[in-house]
């Protein structure tokens, strides 16, 4: 059972360039999301979808792009990349109960992103 | 605006010295709270849920509680294998929308 499965695992980045970070899970989950995580910030989401075609702006969006067109993809862009997004990105995802994500998340184990 | 502090960043502990570690929270509309744990270099892994003021859980040397404003993660006879990063993190629900929000960590070695 591969879970949440994220792609790549490290990328150097030049400022200005685009990228995007793959997100699979195989678990049928409706809701999927992206996080950062920065050192002394904890996790900050970015994106989150709790389904195909729905997509929503966590607390730190700006710079990030998303898409859902499918139930297990969740990919996240990096359009113009700057060294602010240096970070280690993490998807997750879980069910939903009543509309509502059910917090017990499960994750890939995370993408380092490096922007020079 | 909603907040979740956790406390302490770092904690040293002997193997078998036990202790508590502090998530608090300022929120509306919570809907849960919820602790994982992160080992370094992988992707944080789900440890507790806790809905009610006076709600317990266990998990071997781990038990969780909750009040109406803060959670507790004590952990009891700690082992080596008990080191790691420990993250809490609530669940507001919202009519803009639900999310999971998390707390900066407490960095948790455990000492043979």
């Amino acid at each position: 059972n591969a879970g949440v499965t994220q792609t790549p695992k490290f990328q150097v980045l030049k400022t200005g360039q685009s990228m995007t970070l793959q997100c699979a899970q195989d678990m049928n989950h409706e809701y999927m999301s992206w996080y950062r995580q920065d050192p002394g910030m904890g996790l900050r989401l970015i994106h989150y979808s709790v389904g195909a075609g729905i997509t929503d702006q966590g607390e730190v969006p700006n710079g990030y792009n998303v898409s859902r067109s499918t139930t297990e993809d969740f990919p996240l862009r990096l359009l113009s990349a700057a060294p602010s997004q240096t970070s280690v990105y993490f998807c997750a995802s879980t069910l939903l109960a009543g509309g509502t994500n059910t917090g017990e998340l499960f994750f890939g184990e995370g993408s380092r992103l490096t922007v020079l | 605006e909603d907040q979740v502090t956790q406390s302490p960043e770092a904690l040293r502990l002997q193997e078998g010295e036990s202790s508590s570690l502090n998530c608090s929270y300022t929120v509306s509309g919570l809907r849960g709270l919820f602790w994982y744990r992160q080992d370094p270099g992988k992707g944080p892994e789900f440890l507790f849920t806790l809905y009610s003021a006076g709600e317990e859980k266990e998990k071997e040397r781990l038990k969780a509680t909750l009040t109406k404003k803060e959670s507790f993660l004590h952990i009891t006879a700690p082992k080596p294998e008990d080191s790691a990063t420990y993250l809490c993190a609530v669940r507001i629900v919202k009519a803009a929308g639900n999310k999971l929000t998390f707390g900066g960590g407490t960095r948790v070695l455990v000492k043979p």
